[in-house]
């Protein structure tokens, strides 16, 4: 069974701190990695995806992989009260279908 | 603009009816899925497409069919309604077909209520 595990959270971080968002899966043959976004009542949008070892920077967001580790996190510096969200991490497996993660309800305090 | 659109918005039906729930995409893309959305679950996909006629079970297929006639369109069956199927439903979409890289965009979702 392939998995994708995130802490469900809430992480709570005040106005302007970076906020830290992690992800594990199982599946070694996993190529490409995707956070989403996901208001309440709303549908998840793309944030970034990400396939190779290192750092992706895109704006305030940061992704990063350690594929020897199964590891794959997403940095937001200088949070705002409107990312509050819920982030999914999804990872591609070997047939092309995304495993998602159950989410990690983020919360930026004013 | 290209999109994805999924109708009705919202269901409410009665266990045992039949159930079919739309979904619409103009960007052409070869792949589509259909997802359900619980608490505690995250996304969970229940069938999906890589083109016309192509269709495949997800990991929570039971109770469930598609048919893919055309590019644009994936609509979801539920054939028997059930109370376990009460959710919220998902269709996306994605391009080029086998491509690692390729990045899935999601319709507005439908609420399904079975009574």
């Amino acid at each position: 069974q392939k998995e994708v595990e995130q802490n469900s959270g809430p992480l709570s971080v005040p106005e302007g701190a970076i906020a830290s968002l992690n992800c594990t899966y199982s599946d070694r043959g996993s190529q490409s990695f995707f956070w989403y976004r996901q208001y309440s009542g709303k549908s998840p949008e793309l944030i970034m995806f990400i396939y190779s070892n290192g750092d992706k920077e895109d704006g305030r967001f940061t992704a990063q992989l350690n594929k020897a580790s199964r590891y794959v996190s997403l940095l937001i510096r200088d949070s705002q009260p409107s990312d509050s969200a819920t982030y999914l991490c999804a990872v591609m497996d070997s047939s092309y279908k995304l495993i998602f993660g159950s989410g990690t309800r983020l919360l930026v305090r004013p | 603009d290209a999109e994805i659109t999924q109708s009705p918005r919202h269901k409410i039906t009665e266990t045992g009816r039949q159930v079919t729930l739309a979904c619409h995409q103009t960007w052409n893309h070869n792949n589509m899925f259909w997802y359900r959305q619980d608490l505690g679950h995250g996304l969970r996909l229940i069938h999906y497409s890589y083109g016309v006629q192509d269709t495949n079970k997800g990991e929570v297929s039971d109770g469930y069919s598609v048919s893919r006639s055309n590019t644009e369109d994936l609509p979801l069956t539920l054939e028997s309604a059930a109370s376990s199927q009460t959710s919220v439903y998902f269709c996306a979409s994605s391009g080029q077909g086998g491509r690692s890289t390729d990045t899935q965009y999601f319709g507005p979702g439908t609420r399904l209520t079975v009574l």
